[in-house]
């Protein structure tokens, strides 16, 4: 079974620039997830995505952060403009049903560094 | 909202036993979950507890107690590439999990 793929794996920027993250779940996961993970921090979670629709974009900065899931599939963050700060890795993980005790599985992140 | 709290760091020697401790102050409390992660790498399911009690798999146990609101991880027979981050993770309804800051081990000779 393939796992979680994203890219690209690593991205240098400039402040003020803009960045687009991509992310194919494990087919048949129907929620999906964007996480922010700072250097010596737990993952945040950022969006989850149940199918096409949000679930939960508590956490996401949006006036600078977006993030859609056409067709119910693949899925893409961006930042724009990006900020010092947002230097992190942002993982993208799937899931089936937690409910069930099913646990999610992250792909191997993308690693962003804001100049 | 949710609150997890676990120990920044712990050190221990290869072979030995170490115990990560994890509290959760939380509404709707659904389940919890224990996740090792390797440097640069992502992290990796280790265990879930729902119910009260210890759930084994091999040299990795995990412990719940709901009405404390505190769990933990038992690392047997260290070995070194156990040196890693362990992450506690809360879930909620709705499918959301909240993550502690993470616990790194670092396993000594």
């Amino acid at each position: 079974e393939a796992g979680v793929a994203q890219s690209p794996r690593y991205k240098i920027i400039e402040k003020r620039q803009s960045v687009a993250f991509w992310c194919n779940p494990i087919s048949g996961h129907a929620t999906l997830y964007w996480y922010q993970q700072i250097l010596g921090q737990g993952p945040k979670l950022l969006i989850q995505f149940q199918n096409n629709g949000v679930v939960d974009d508590s956490q996401l900065p949006k006036d600078r952060f977006s993030a859609e899931r056409l067709k119910g599939v693949d899925s893409t963050l961006k930042i724009q403009p990006a900020k010092l700060e947002d230097s992190a890795v942002y993982l993208c993980a799937s899931s089936l049903d937690l409910d069930r005790g099913e646990t999610q599985y992250f792909g191997p992140g993308t690693r962003l560094l804001v100049l | 909202g949710q609150n997890i709290d676990q120990p920044t760091e712990m050190t221990a020697t290869e072979g030995a036993i170490v115990q990560i401790n994890c509290t959760y102050q939380t509404s709707g409390f659904n389940g919890l979950f224990w996740y090792q992660q390797h440097a640069g790498e992502a992290p990796t399911f280790l265990s879930y507890n729902v119910l009260d009690g210890l759930e084994e798999k091999g040299r990795f146990s995990s412990f719940l107690s709901r009405s404390k609101g505190y769990s933990y991880l038992l690392l047997k027979e260290l070995q070194m590439k156990d040196s890693a981050s362990y992450l506690c993770a809360v879930k909620a309804a709705g499918n959301k999990l909240t993550f502690g800051g993470g616990t790194r081990v670092l396993v000594k000779p």
